[in-house]
């Protein structure tokens, strides 16, 4: 079947716009995660959904980041007021219920702020 | 907080060859998984291998295998038959085995093989 998809593939934004990343989880899947990929920070997880609910948010980094679920499916990271730091690759990943453990990524959004 | 750590940022080996990365990890719980993710240019993560802490096997998928060294919070993956296509970047990854079921990755391994 298909597998987890992000939208766009790449983003170049100026300094204080706002963007929007999407991302399509595998069908049936209940569990959804983002994740950051920086060069200086590696893998950072930022949150993590089960259904249309967020019981972890911890890694979210700043008050410009938020992120919703809809429909226990497709969800939307946004950032608000992109700052340079923010230039990373955005991934998404998403899980069944059983079994909990295997996690399956997209290809990722990487976001570059000029 | 758990932390994975993986202390070799490059390797090299030569098609054929075995080679094996390392990873240790810190961590408090005694239940919890392991994983072996790999990262081609691509940027598509894909599972290379998982472990449970709480099986005494270690794992193996084909040419790959880990050495699962609980005492010690060491996961080791060897890949043997080195090919081509498996050069990429490989992480290390820790996930608890209740509760928020995020992964911690590692900073990663980066794999070539030379023909």
């Amino acid at each position: 079947g298909a597998g987890v998809s992000q939208s766009p593939s790449n983003k170049v934004t100026e300094k204080g716009k706002d963007v929007e990343l999407r991302c399509d989880p595998i069908s049936g899947h209940t569990a959804l995660y983002w994740y950051r990929q920086s060069l200086g920070q590696g893998l950072e997880f930022l949150i993590y959904f089960q259904g249309n609910s967020a019981p972890d948010k911890s890694g979210l980094p700043s008050d410009r980041f938020s992120a919703e679920r809809t429909g226990g499916s497709v969800s939307t990271l946004t950032i608000q007021r992109t700052q340079q730091e923010d230039s990373a690759v955005y991934l998404c990943a998403s899980s069944s219920d059983r079994p909990l453990y295997e996690q399956y990524f997209g290809p990722g959004t990487r976001l570059t702020v000029t | 907080a758990q932390t994975v750590t993986q202390s070799q940022p490059e390797m090299s080996v030569q098609e054929a060859e075995t080679v094996t990365l390392s990873c240790t990890y810190d961590t408090s719980e005694s239940d919890y998984y392991l994983f072996w993710y790999k990262q081609p240019p691509s940027r598509q993560m894909i599972l290379v291998i998982r472990q449970e802490a709480y099986k005494q096997q270690n794992a193996t998928e084909n040419r790959f295998s880990v050495n699962f060294q609980k005492a010690a919070k060491s996961f080791s993956l060897k890949i043997s038959d080195s090919q081509l296509g498996d050069a990429a970047m490989y992480f290390c990854a820790y996930r608890n085995w209740g509760g928020s079921e995020k992964l911690v990755f590692g900073k990663g391994t980066k794999l070539t093989v030379n023909p």
